[in-house]
């Protein structure tokens, strides 16, 4: 059974770099697509993009330009940064990994992280 | 593309059955999951391609629709199906969540 285990850190000031982690326990790491997740009290559920063991990647369009996501499959971890945080990014961040296996991500995800609370302040 | 869920709040007594209901601003065909959330976890997914069980998920809880219009269906609800629920729907590259079902004891 698939668990997710992920770290990073939690308060940041506005202008910085979100950076977590997510470590994938099980097998198998390849095949699927695995993805972040946030969640606002003012947003709700956003979701943020996707990445598979290749590298391939899938992300919102309205977040894009600020997301970076990566893969390191020796390690079994793949990996968000966002980029100029401000206050409208304080949230929970997941991380998930999709329900089937695919070459283009399946769209739900069955697996999740524990969440980590990010909140930005000044 | 906007998915909203109705009601926002459902009042239900314990035994009973819920209907909760989720729609969608264009058409979806069958990219949509529901999940369960209950507070401090993360969601839980129970449905996914519109009507398909995820692994585990009780046979009380059923999906059904297609195009713009799902439902979820808890047919006699226990103790542990209180929790808040969203549709998400998958159909194109900006995956999207309604904004959630809070079920609630009667």
């Amino acid at each position: 059974q698939v668990q997710l285990q992920q770290w990073g850190a939690g308060l940041l000031k506005p202008s910085e770099t979100l950076s977590l982690t997510c470590a994938v326990f099980g097998e198998p790491f390849s095949g699927f697509y695995w993805g972040w997740i946030r969640q606002s009290p003012g947003k709700g559920l956003e979701w943020i993009g996707e990445i598979n063991h290749n590298g391939n990647t899938n992300r919102n369009p309205s977040l894009k330009s600020r997301v970076t996501l990566s893969v390191d499959t020796s390690k079994k971890w793949f990996s968000l940064k966002l980029s100029s945080v401000t206050a409208a990014d304080t949230a929970v961040y997941y991380c998930a990994r999709d329900t089937t296996p695919s070459s283009y991500g399946s769209g739900s995800y069955i697996v999740w992280g524990q969440g980590t609370l990010v909140t930005v302040s000044s | 593309i906007v998915m909203t869920q109705s009601p926002a709040t459902l009042s239900v007594s314990p035994g009973e059955r819920a209907t909760l209901s989720c729609r969608a601003s264009e058409i979806v065909s069958s990219n949509l999951a529901w999940y369960q959330q209950k507070p401090g976890q993360a969601p839980r997914l129970l449905f996914y391609d519109a009507s398909t069980r995820a692994t585990g998920i009780p046979a009380r809880f059923s999906a059904s629709g297609s195009g713009t219009e799902f439902t979820l269906t808890i047919s006699s609800l226990q103790s542990e199906d209180f929790a808040v629920y969203y549709c998400q729907q998958y159909n194109n590259w900006l995956y999207t969540f309604g904004q959630g079902t809070k079920l609630e004891i009667k």
